[in-house]
């Protein structure tokens, strides 16, 4: 069945850059996701990658996807105390179905 | 402006009793979704729904009933049968057939077994 992995936490240094990584199973999934959860709310849509895309930029946010290793990855450029969260990867479950797949979930840990 | 409501946002049971969670949204969202979320364990979906009347369990729905009497609207009651229900719950909307926008979620209710 469909499955979503993700280390469960990474620590970095305010100003570096981080790097979190998914790797998921269904190799027809149209559409992944990253979702960012702060302590105590719900999970709000950061950015998506639709398949057929190698790379997507939007500010300080870059999404790359590997297809062929089906993984996909979310880095956050000068990255700031305000970003740490909880950042989930989700892929759409089978060819749209409705149905998302999520990850476990990497904490980040911004220091200052 | 359009979102997904969930209330209460704190919530205390006691053994034995039914609790209902609520959740409304005012987006035209098609889909409804309830999930749990424990520490360390990601997302787990209880139930959902792509249309009125009608509803699918998902991965963990033994302890759970839900109803989609409207559109809008999609409560979880948490039955005495789920032994462990302390939990963050999240409920969530989409629309079928637009994948890129993903779900829209609610804050969540956190339920805590007093």
């Amino acid at each position: 069945g469909e499955d979503v992995e993700q280390s469960l936490f990474l620590s970095v240094r305010e100003g570096d850059s981080s790097v979190i990584n998914c790797t998921y199973t269904d190799s027809s999934s149209t559409y992944l996701y990253w979702y960012k959860q702060e302590p105590g709310a719900g999970l709000q849509l950061l950015t998506y990658i639709f398949s057929n895309m190698d790379m997507k930029q939007d500010q300080r946010l870059t999404v790359l996807l590997n297809k062929k290793d089906k993984h996909l990855s979310l880095r956050i450029a000068d990255t700031q105390t305000g970003d740490s969260a909880i950042y989930f990867c989700a892929e759409m479950a089978g060819s749209n179905t409705g149905k998302l797949i999520f990850g476990q979930g990497t904490t980040l840990q911004v220091k200052p | 402006d359009g979102g997904i409501t969930q209330s209460p946002k704190y919530l205390f049971r006691k053994e034995g009793q039914n609790v209902t969670l609520s959740c409304e949204q005012n987006l035209n969202h098609d889909a409804m979704y309830w999930y749990r979320q424990d520490p360390g364990q990601g997302l787990r979906l209880i139930y959902y729904s792509q249309i009125v009347n009608d509803f699918q369990k998902g991965d963990i729905a033994e302890g759970y009933s839900v109803s989609r009497e409207k559109k809008e609207s999609f409560p979880l009651t948490v039955t005495s049968a789920q032994k462990n229900p302390t939990a963050f719950y999240l409920c969530a909307s989409s629309i079928i057939g637009t994948s890129n926008y993903g779900y829209t979620f609610g804050s969540g209710t956190r339920l805590t077994v007093v």
